[in-house]
């Protein structure tokens, strides 16, 4: 398997640009997660999503963060207008759910976000 | 919800020697305990878990520990080598938050040849 595969690995803009992320999960998994590191507040959960419903998007910073996906294959990270405070990396990761239990989570590679 | 601490935030070895990273959770309900490694410009990649059933699992030079009783688990790498120099992350995973992993802040590990 390649793994979660997320575009592009690296993503350079300026403020008040829209900025979409790609994310392509482990075939099979069903549960898809949006994570955010920076140095200070170090691994944020954004959102996650279970059978491509969102559950849990209590982590989206603020309403110019939005993720989709549209199936089981395919996520997207969107903010709009991007600020130079969302520079950071974002993961995205997958998993299987199986019985209500999260199984193991595996990671991309990661987008590394700036925005002047 | 579920608070996991991790400590020390940085770590230096000489090379062959051990290197121990401890992290503590909240949730007494927490039953599954992942190690990730990650590696400068990498994503966090999976090196060795723990489910709370067992109270010990090694793979070649690495293990983890778990006391269920002090909530506590940590891992430990025998005969470090400089490729093992990345940040590693413990998580918990719980029976009441069983769709989330808490991570801890992550421990900079630096082998020195």
């Amino acid at each position: 398997d390649a793994g979660v595969i997320q575009s592009p690995r690296h993503e350079v803009t300026e403020m008040g640009q829209e900025v979409t992320l790609r994310c392509k999960p482990i075939s099979g998994h069903n549960s898809l997660f949006w994570y955010r590191q920076t140095m200070m507040r170090g691994l944020e959960l954004l959102i996650y999503f279970n059978n491509n419903v969102p559950i849990d998007d209590s982590g989206m910073p603020e309403d110019r963060f939005s993720a989709k996906m549209p199936n089981a294959s395919f996520s997207t990270l969107k903010i709009q207008p991007s600020e130079p405070r969302d520079s950071a990396v974002y993961f995205c990761a997958s998993s299987f759910l199986a019985g209500g239990v999260q199984e193991t989570q595996y990671f991309g590679p990661g987008t590394r976000l700036l925005v002047l | 919800g579920e608070n996991v601490e991790q400590h020390p935030s940085t770590l230096s070895v000489q090379e062959g020697d051990s290197a121990v990273i401890k992290c503590t959770y909240s949730d007494s309900a927490s039953n599954y305990f992942p190690w990730y490694k990650q590696e400068l410009g990498k994503g966090p990649q999976l090196i060795i878990d723990i489910r709370s059933n067992v109270g010990e699992k090694k793979d070649q030079r690495i293990a983890v520990t778990l006391n269920k009783t002090a909530k506590h688990f940590s891992l430990h790498i025998t005969e470090t080598q400089p490729e093992d120099s990345a940040v590693y992350f413990c998580a918990s995973r719980g029976e009441n938050t069983g769709n989330q992993f808490y991570f801890g802040t992550g421990t900079s590990l630096t082998v020195i040849p």
